[in-house]
């Protein structure tokens, strides 16, 4: 199946900083890719979808500008969580369909970010 | 948007296999039923997916309802790597995948 890749795969930052995730689609073009948040013990809680060329989605309730989301191209997308804190501590997961396979969603392997 | 029901939680010993419900009664006849599985501290993982007919792969086989507001996923033969949170999700082509709660499946050696 097709392959997406996530990095950092986990990521340790000061209360305040800025922290950016990629999420690529290795062999394949995604122009939509979708964030999800996971708590611990939770499910999957889908935070945007991002589209190539144009402004990302986002769920309601999540903060556009606390999580900024650029899709530069058709194998990337970016996820920055701007001016972190403690309760952002979350495991950050990215998908992306592959075209032609009738829905089939593929997952990124996640990243760990812990706010200090 | 249609939503699916699962247990929460079901145990099964090695070896032997493994039936996981999902009742989703407000299906729509253009909803594909797509199973994902999740393991500790990794992304999701497709497992399998079908629209009417059961479907059989490597990894399982769907087992769905005539009417289609209910399947089953099938693991044939469970073993510890197949431990996992299972989803059972509702879904129209490339639109956005929405988990529910899954189903945690324990395997006891």
């Amino acid at each position: 199946g097709a392959v997406v890749s996530q990095h950092p795969s986990r990521v340790i930052c000061k209360s305040g900083t800025s922290v950016k995730i990629e999420c690529r689609s290795l062999d394949f073009q995604a122009t939509t890719m979708f964030w999800y948040r996971q708590f611990p013990k939770q499910s999957l809680m889908l935070m945007a979808t991002s589209n190539e060329g144009s402004k990302a989605t986002y769920e309601q309730g999540v903060e556009k500008d606390k999580f900024l989301i650029n899709h530069a191209s058709l194998t990337l997308s970016t996820l920055t969580v701007t001016s972190a804190h403690p309760e952002d501590s979350s495991f950050y997961i990215c998908s992306a369909p592959e075209p032609g396979s009738r829905g089939e969603q593929f997952f990124g392997p996640g990243t760990r970010l812990t706010v200090l | 948007d249609a939503k699916t029901t699962q247990p929460n939680s079901m145990e099964s010993n090695e070896e032997e296999p493994v039936h996981l419900p999902c009742n989703h009664s407000t299906i729509s006849g253009t909803d594909y039923i797509h199973w994902y599985r999740q393991l500790p501290s990794q992304g999701p993982e497709y497992v399998i997916h079908g629209l009417t007919s059961n479907v059989n792969n490597r990894m399982a086989s769907l087992a769905i309802a005539e009417d289609r507001k209910s399947s089953t996923l099938i693991l044939h033969r469970a073993t510890l790597r197949d431990a996992a949170v299972y989803y059972c999700i509702l879904r129209t082509s490339y639109d956005k995948v929405i988990f529910g709660p899954g189903t945690s499946l324990s395997v006891i050696p």
